[in-house]
């Protein structure tokens, strides 16, 4: 079946660590997106990537960073530098940046602090 | 950034009943989307919407794109308990190269 596939489900830091959330996707789709989503609020941008080898800071980029060195892949990285990590993260794709077609999303890692 | 204010937060309703929920922008969008989200979940597209003025319907769903562009409503008619779940409005301006801005959600109960 082709999707967004988000890894791990759950995963939880301890303080000072960096931990990478991986995101693939079989759709051939362009655009990727990071989310961060905290309860009771929307869905707030961290990074977005339009193409292969490059990426954009969203509204919230600081304490995280990302990659883009192949199409189906866009991993997120929660560094040590992030105080308030905990949160649930989706990743999204669309299929052409310039076009209005919408985002899907993948189910969503969730980040706790040991 | 662009705030999409979003009502309301939450609502309480019976089986059976009717539900309507609203977004307005400060600022025009050239898409409008409502995606549904149950617990642990990503969220799932249910309309799209491209067109001020266009009124589209997905089964017992319907939304509408406001012809100002700066609002857009979802109906879900007839409620049932799998209607349970955090629905979300998002928008795209003509620039935003696909970014998204998302209200802050509505959550939704059905009692059986």
């Amino acid at each position: 079946d082709g999707g967004i596939t988000q890894s791990p489900k759950y995963l939880f830091r301890k303080e000072g660590q960096n931990v990478t959330l991986s995101c693939e996707q079989n759709l051939n789709h362009d655009a990727m997106y990071w989310y961060r989503q905290d309860p009771g609020q929307g869905l707030r941008l961290i990074y977005y990537s339009q193409i292969v080898n490059d990426f954009q800071k969203g509204d919230i980029a600081e304490g995280y960073s990302v990659s883009r060195e192949k199409k189906e892949s866009f991993p997120l990285t929660v560094t040590s530098a992030q105080k308030n990590p905990t949160a649930f993260y989706l990743c999204a794709s669309r299929k052409d940046r310039a076009s209005n077609q919408p985002q899907h999303f993948g189910d969503g890692t969730r980040l706790s602090i040991l | 950034g662009q705030q999409l204010n979003q009502s309301p937060q939450s609502m309480f309703i019976q089986e059976g009943e009717d539900v309507s929920m609203n977004c307005t922008s400060s600022s025009i969008f050239n898409t409008w989307l409502w995606y549904k989200q149950d617990p642990g979940e990503g969220p799932v597209l249910l309309i799209a919407l491209y067109k001020a003025g266009e009124l589209t319907s997905n089964g017992r769903l319907t939304a509408q794109f406001g012809i100002t562009r700066k609002d857009s409503f979802l109906n879900i008619s007839a409620s049932i308990p799998s209607d349970v779940g955090i629905y979300f409005c998002a928008g795209a301006g003509g620039t935003s190269y696909g970014k998204l801005t998302f209200g802050q959600g509505t959550i939704l109960t059905v009692h059986p």
